[in-house]
């Protein structure tokens, strides 16, 4: 049973610039949560996607969006970046209420903002 | 919003026991989680409890929950150096609204 996966790894931009981080999710699962983590800090929530929209967001600028295709994979783009935006990006996978209560999480896309 | 509190570090001897702990300030949260993190990996659910429920074990891994004092705490019995690692608890109204995180704690197991 595949777990979620991430791609890339590693990612290094530089300031002003777009990136496009991917996730598939745990087979079986059709929830994907984005969430950053900064050096030293736990993650914090970005945005959920059910059903290709997004359900619920945090505390992010417009510069970061995201996308849900029909096989449940996602993506985050992030627009303008900032060295602030220098972080792990998380994703984490769960079926929707009735089906689970955990989500799972992948490995993680290390992103370097120079 | 919730806020998740934890002790930084936390060092321990190599066969001892490991209690990390946790406080929350949500008293809606329905699901509490703790997750383990590796050096330059991603997260692995250890273990989560129920709102409606006092403890659970899980072979070495001990969780107990105050919901009165909305304190949570994670025993590890047996703490072996594989065990070295960034401790995060995690809590949620359910189990697909956002996770929000305390900042870990970080264990250190001393052979």
């Amino acid at each position: 049973d595949a777990g979620v996966t991430q791609s890339p790894t590693h990612l290094i931009k530089t300031r002003g610039q777009q990136v496009t981080l991917r996730c598939s999710p745990k087979s079986g699962h059709d929830t994907v949560s984005w969430y950053q983590q900064a050096l030293g800090q736990g993650p914090q929530f970005i945005f959920q996607y059910y059903e290709e929209e997004e359900r619920q967001r945090g505390n992010f600028p417009d510069r970061f969006s995201g996308h849900q295709f029909p096989n449940y994979s996602s993506e985050l783009n992030v627009n303008a970046l900032l060295l602030g935006d220098s972080a792990l990006y998380l994703c984490a996978s769960s079926l929707e209420p009735g089906g689970g209560e955990t989500q799972y999480f992948g490995p993680g896309t290390r992103l370097l903002v120079l | 919003g919730e806020d998740v509190e934890q002790s930084l570090f936390l060092s321990v001897r190599e066969g001892d026991s490991s209690v990390i702990n946790c406080t929350y300030t949500d008293s809606s949260s329905t699901y509490l989680y703790w997750y383990k993190q590796e050096p330059g990996a991603g997260l692995q659910l250890l273990t989560y409890i129920f709102s409606n429920m006092d403890m659970k074990q899980d072979q070495r891994l001990t969780v107990l929950l105050n919901k009165k004092d909305k304190h949570l705490s994670l025993r590890i019995a047996d703490t072996q150096t594989g065990d070295s690692a960034i401790y995060f608890c995690a809590g949620s109204n359910s189990g697909n609204t956002p996770l929000v995180f305390g900042k870990g704690t970080r264990l250190s197991v001393i052979a």
